[in-house]
């Protein structure tokens, strides 16, 4: 079968670093994705992961592991506009495309 | 160039009744995908079309959903009748080609259903 983990929430402190884990398995790979969702708004894409390693992109990174079938989002310097839900998410050999359920991230004054 | 647009943003019907949504993706977009996304979960796909054909509806609940995109553009998604459990967010998404492109989605519409 098909499936993706994530931790339902994840809490830190403002100007701080976090880190918010996904785990797949699928049949066939293609990349890992990372979207972002506020509260009453609709996901936007945040990141993009085909080759291992880690992708810099501002404040965010994200990092792949194909050999051990998990990823990892980095949000640095936490401001409290971060606060969202966060989703992993794997296109398959079908073009169908898997969401997780997300995770929850709460940021502390 | 503009995003994905859909209507209504909010729809509030009676179980029972037929409610109808409508999408229409970014221009030159060819997979068009309509999701459930259910209060505290993850986006559920309920069918992904590929210009006017549709890749995946395995997800969808044929006894009461349908959804067609005719001239491979805009799209509708209908339920009919509606039950309680289909109060959620509706979104629709596009893609320049296939799922491993990025997912611009739309702003959704919340169906209450009373």
């Amino acid at each position: 079968g098909q499936s993706l983990e994530q931790p339902s929430e994840v809490t830190a402190v403002e100007g701080a670093i976090v880190q918010i884990n996904c785990t797949y398995q699928t049949s066939g790979f293609y990349g890992l994705s990372w979207y972002q969702q506020h509260d009453g708004g609709a996901p936007t894409f945040l990141s993009y992961n085909a080759l291992d390693g880690l992708e810099e992109t501002g404040r965010f990174s994200s990092f792949l592991s194909r050999s051990d079938s998990y990823g990892y989002l980095l949000l640095q310097e936490l401001q409290m506009k971060d606060s969202a839900s966060y989703f992993c998410a794997v296109p398959n050999r079908d073009d169908k495309i898997i969401f997780g359920k997300g995770t929850r991230l709460h940021i502390l004054p | 160039e503009a995003g994905v647009a859909q209507s209504p943003r909010y729809k509030i019907i009676e179980k029972r009744q037929s409610v109808a949504f409508w999408c229409n993706p970014i221009s030159g977009h060819a997979t068009l995908y309509w999701y459930q996304q259910i209060l505290g979960q993850g986006p559920k796909l309920l069918i992904q079309f590929q210009n006017n054909g549709v890749v995946d509806d395995s997800q969808l609940p044929k006894d009461r959903f349908s959804a067609e995109r005719l001239k491979g553009v805009d799209s509708t998604l209908k339920i009919q009748p509606a039950k309680l459990e289909d109060s959620a967010v509706y979104l629709c998404a596009s893609t320049r080609q296939g799922s491993t492109d990025t997912q611009y989605f739309g702003p959704g519409t919340r169906l209450t259903v009373l």
